[in-house]
């Protein structure tokens, strides 16, 4: 168990809907990385938080939006949804961004979402 | 712009023989290199990562990696390869002196044969 919690761990949606993912990092972990992972696109980083703040940014789309609260808990929202945006949506955490940390990130064990 | 690649999407190798997974990786500043693996229905594990020093690291589950600066290399290695090793393998990257998005590869599914 890495300790980076995630829900819903499945979620089935009808195309144009809007989703939420939830992802509460370890204890003490201020960065909140999120990533998709899909057959043909191999894992794709979309977003990262530090302390609420917007740190970088990936292959995130304009549909897709997230956030991260004071309780540094981050929510992935995933809104007028197409049938390709079926993936598992991963999130991650690290204790500080930085690569002068060189620091490991942790993944949860994923939500999948199934757009139907 | 970092990236990684994984030539070979599956590797298959005999119980007991030494497995390669390969990786190659591409930075503007000096890297930070991690693999991770993803068993069926499950999140990343950390496995190893290289940050400085030694240009061999050990990791988790007998596995080792082996930094090439010329080659831009990072293969993860195995001396004896168990049937529990099969898995999806992913190599990853980041950047010291850029931001701090960790880029993967496609990963390489390794399959051990009994």
């Amino acid at each position: 168990d890495s300790g980076v919690t995630q829900t819903p761990k499945h979620l089935i949606t009808a195309t144009g809907q809007r989703v939420t993912l939830r992802c509460s990092p370890r204890s003490g972990d201020l960065s909140v990385y999120w990533y998709q992972q899909s057959l043909d696109q191999g894992l794709q980083f979309l977003i990262q938080y530090y302390n609420g703040e917007e740190r970088a940014k990936g292959n995130i789309l304009e549909r897709f939006s997230a956030q991260q609260f004071p309780d540094l808990h981050s929510e992935l929202n995933l809104s007028s949804l197409e049938l390709g945006d079926s993936a598992l949506y991963f999130c991650a955490s690290s204790p500080v961004p930085g690569g002068w940390t060189g620091n490991t990130i942790y993944f949860g064990e994923g939500s999948w979402l199934t757009v139907v | 712009a970092q990236s990684v690649a994984q030539p070979e999407d599956q590797v298959n190798v005999a119980e007991g023989n030494p497995l390669t997974v390969k990786c190659t990786y591409s930075v503007s500043g000096n890297p930070y290199l991690f693999w991770y693996v993803q068993y069926p229905n499950r999140g990343l594990q950390f496995l190893l990562k290289y940050i400085t020093g030694d240009n061999l690291v050990k990791g988790s589950y007998g596995f080792e990696a082996e930094f090439n600066k010329s080659q831009t290399s990072f293969h993860l290695k195995k001396p004896s390869a168990l049937v529990s090793d099969s898995a999806l393998y992913f190599c990853a990257v980041r950047d010291r002196e850029r931001d701090d998005k960790i880029i993967f590869g496609k990963g390489t599914r390794l399959h051990i044969l009994p």
